[in-house]
């Protein structure tokens, strides 16, 4: 267990729609990753949140936005939502915004759209 | 462009067997590596890291990685797997440039160990 809990785990939406995902970080962790999983690839960085703010965006579209709460959970947002956005979205959270330190991961959101 | 390579991408070993798992990333400077190990119905797990200092390093369950940095690789080994191994491995690079707060992941091996 890490400590980091994401839900939900499974949903069907369909195309055009939008999503919410949720995660909640580990306890002492200010720093909240999001990492989309496509079947058969290794995750891929969608940003990072830090103290609330965005400090950190892969190579994804606008139509995927986050926040993160004074408590430090968060949210990723999904808008318009397309067949390719089928994927395993992991949650990962850590102490600290710097790139050293391991990474704490949540069991992911299956999201499949049809 | 930098990039995490794993080419092995499912390996089928018989207990007892020994493992290495090649993972190689394409940048000329200073960078941070990983292996995580995501086993089935589990969240991804740090297996090991490398941030500086003596190249080969230890990780839990056995697991130990090479830091070749003239080979820009980071192989992963374990001398004798056992069952309880079958999981899907991924080497992760921090990258300074760029959004330096991300991992960069391969794209896995599937390890499966028969009994």
């Amino acid at each position: 267990e890490t400590g980091v809990t994401q839900s939900p785990t499974h949903l069907i939406k369909t195309r055009g729609q939008q999503v919410t995902l949720r995660c909640s970080s580990q306890s002492g962790h200010n720093t909240v990753s999001w990492y989309q999983q496509a079947l058969g690839q290794g995750p891929q960085f969608i940003f990072q949140y830090y103290r609330e703010e965005e400090n950190g965006r892969g190579n994804f579209p606008p139509r995927f936005s986050g926040l993160q709460f004074p408590n430090y959970s968060s949210e990723l947002n999904v808008n318009a939502l397309e067949l390719d956005d089928s994927a395993l979205y992991l949650c990962a959270s850590r102490s600290g915004h710097r790139n050293t330190g391991e990474l704490f991961f949540g069991e992911g959101s299956r999201l499949t759209v049809l | 462009a930098q990039s995490v390579s794993q080419h092995n991408h499912h390996v089928i070993l018989s207990e007892a067997a020994s493992l290495e798992l090649g993972c190689n990333y394409s940048y000329g400077g200073t960078v941070n590596l990983f292996w995580y190990v995501q086993y089935p119905g589990q969240h991804l797990q740090l297996l090991l890291k490398y941030f500086s200092g003596d190249p080969l390093v230890k990780g839990i369950k056995g697991f130990e990685a090479e830091f070749i940095k003239s080979k820009f690789s980071f192989n992963l080994r374990k001398p004798s797997v056992q069952w309880s191994d079958t999981a899907e491995y991924f080497c992760a690079v921090n990258f300074p440039s760029g959004s330096a707060r991300q991992l960069t992941f391969g794209s896995g091996t599937q390890l499966t160990v028969l009994p």
